[in-house]
């Protein structure tokens, strides 16, 4: 059965540190992995990460996957309370019969950023 | 609005009630995706299309779940004799195709069965 597990399952930070959330997945069919924010109603679209050790950077969040050890991270540097949030993990896995492709999601870390 | 829109927003029902849900995905996507999602549980996948077609169901989906999407633009999710397990949000994500897979996803359905 397709696993996405995310760690930790919380944090609490103050504003300004720097937090590193981890993703891990045990999958058939890999295609890509995505990372979402998601505060109080729909996730919305952070990173996709086809290729292992390549960063991508927005601001200041920025992903890398590693293929070789299943995992991804999710960096946020000088967190701001506009960073409390779930940040959801999800691996994209190709759908053999039938075609196409769907989204499994890991359970989440909620972050909470104090002042 | 270009978004992925989701109606209603809220719902409560009395148990053995059915309800319908219906999500418009942003117009040019042709993949339409439902999840499920329960508090501290990121969410679960239900079911997907591509266009009209319905390509996967998961096995949490039971015969008193179907989805729709008879043209291959919005569809419609209905639960019949709804249980209070079924108490959830419902999310709705759609995305582009082949090349641009990232799901954006709908505001969500807030089911409450009472």
């Amino acid at each position: 059965e397709d696993k996405v597990v995310q760690s930790p399952l919380s944090l609490v930070v103050h504003e300004g540190d720097t937090v590193t959330l981890n993703c891990s997945y045990e999958v058939t069919n890999f295609r890509s992995l995505l990372w979402y924010k998601q505060e109080k109603k729909a996730p919305t679209f952070l990173f996709m990460l086809t290729s292992s050790g390549i960063e991508k950077k927005s601001g200041r969040l920025s992903s890398i996957l590693d293929k070789k050890e299943l995992s991804s991270i999710l960096n946020i540097t000088a967190t701001q309370t506009g960073d409390s949030a779930i940040y959801l993990c999800a691996v994209e896995i190709w759908v053999l019969t039938g075609g196409g492709n769907k989204l499994t999601f890991g359970t989440g870390t909620q972050l909470k950023v104090e002042l | 609005d270009t978004g992925v829109s989701q109606n209603p927003r809220h719902k409560i029902t009395k148990r053995g009630q059915n309800v319908t849900f219906r999500c418009d995905p942003i117009s040019e996507h042709n993949r339409l995706y439902w999840y499920r999602q329960t508090l501290g549980q990121g969410p679960e996948f239900l079911t997907y299309f591509q266009n009209e077609a319905q390509l996967e169901k998961s096995r949490l989906l039971s015969d008193r779940f179907s989805a729709e999407r008879p043209k291959g633009s919005f569809s419609t999710l209905e639960i019949q004799r709804t249980e209070q397990g079924d108490s959830a949000m419902y999310l709705c994500a759609s995305s582009l195709g082949v090349m641009n897979t990232e799901a954006f996803f709908g505001q969500g359905t807030r089911l409450t069965v009472v």
